[in-house]
């Protein structure tokens, strides 16, 4: 199993580019989570989904939305850039369950310049 | 809203334990402590969870307290390849998900 794939690894936007960063899991998870991380901080968590069709507002979800057609795919879209949004953002999947583990992708890397 | 708070650097020595500790004094009765690192910045990796108990697995072993207001994980020979940022986290119970808040973490140094 390839668990939680992100892509791409870096980027590099400038302000008010759109882009999609792709997420895709193969363990067969209901819940799909797209965090951000700055520099030096903890992961917050910018939207979430409980399941194919299903998805919610996290703690931080102005400047993104995110659409789940798939059990699968996850794709956060960026739309209008804005140098705010520079940070390193992870994917992560989990069974949901009372003993749930988070399963988290590599990372995407953006700079908005 | 920091639901946990961690000392923000610590040093252990190579081969000894490493003892991370971690406060959530407004953890609720039915949240989870989870412990989880990140090495550089790949995607954070799990480590261990637990409720009440005292949990330990291949990885590491985790003390709460009986009021639950504090954990302490424990790696009981740490190596270099431990270097990494450990983050204590308490999972929330929201309306149709299980919420988890990363506090900022502890960077642990190993050193030789």
């Amino acid at each position: 199993n390839a668990g939680v794939t992100q892509t791409p690894k870096f980027r590099i936007l400038k302000i008010g580019q759109s882009m999609t960063l792709q997420c895709t899991q193969d363990m067969n998870h209901n819940y799909m989570y797209w965090y951000r991380q700055d520099p030096g901080m903890g992961l917050k968590l910018i939207y979430y989904s409980v399941g194919a069709g299903i998805t919610d507002k996290g703690e931080v979800p102005n400047g993104y939305n995110v659409s789940r057609s798939t059990t699968e795919d996850f794709p956060l879209r960026l739309e209008l850039a804005a140098p705010s949004q520079t940070s390193v953002y992870f994917c992560a999947s989990s069974y949901g369950a009372t003993n749930e583990k988070l399963f988290f992708g590599s990372g995407t890397q953006l700079s908005v310049l | 809203d920091a639901k946990t708070t961690q000392p923000p650097s610590m040093d252990c020595a190579e081969g000894r334990a490493a003892n991370l500790p971690c406060n959530h004094s407004t953890i609720s009765g039915n949240e989870y402590v989870y412990w989880y690192r990140q090495i550089h910045s790949q995607g954070p990796q799990y480590i261990i969870h637990g409720l009440k108990n005292n949990e330990t697995n291949e990885m590491a072993s985790l003390i709460i307290t009986e009021d639950r207001k504090s954990s302490t994980l424990i790696l009981p020979h740490a190596t270099l390849r431990d270097t990494a940022v450990y983050y204590c986290i308490v999972r929330v119970a929201a309306s149709n998900f299980n919420k988890f808040y990363f506090g900022s973490g502890t960077k642990l140094n190993v050193k030789p």
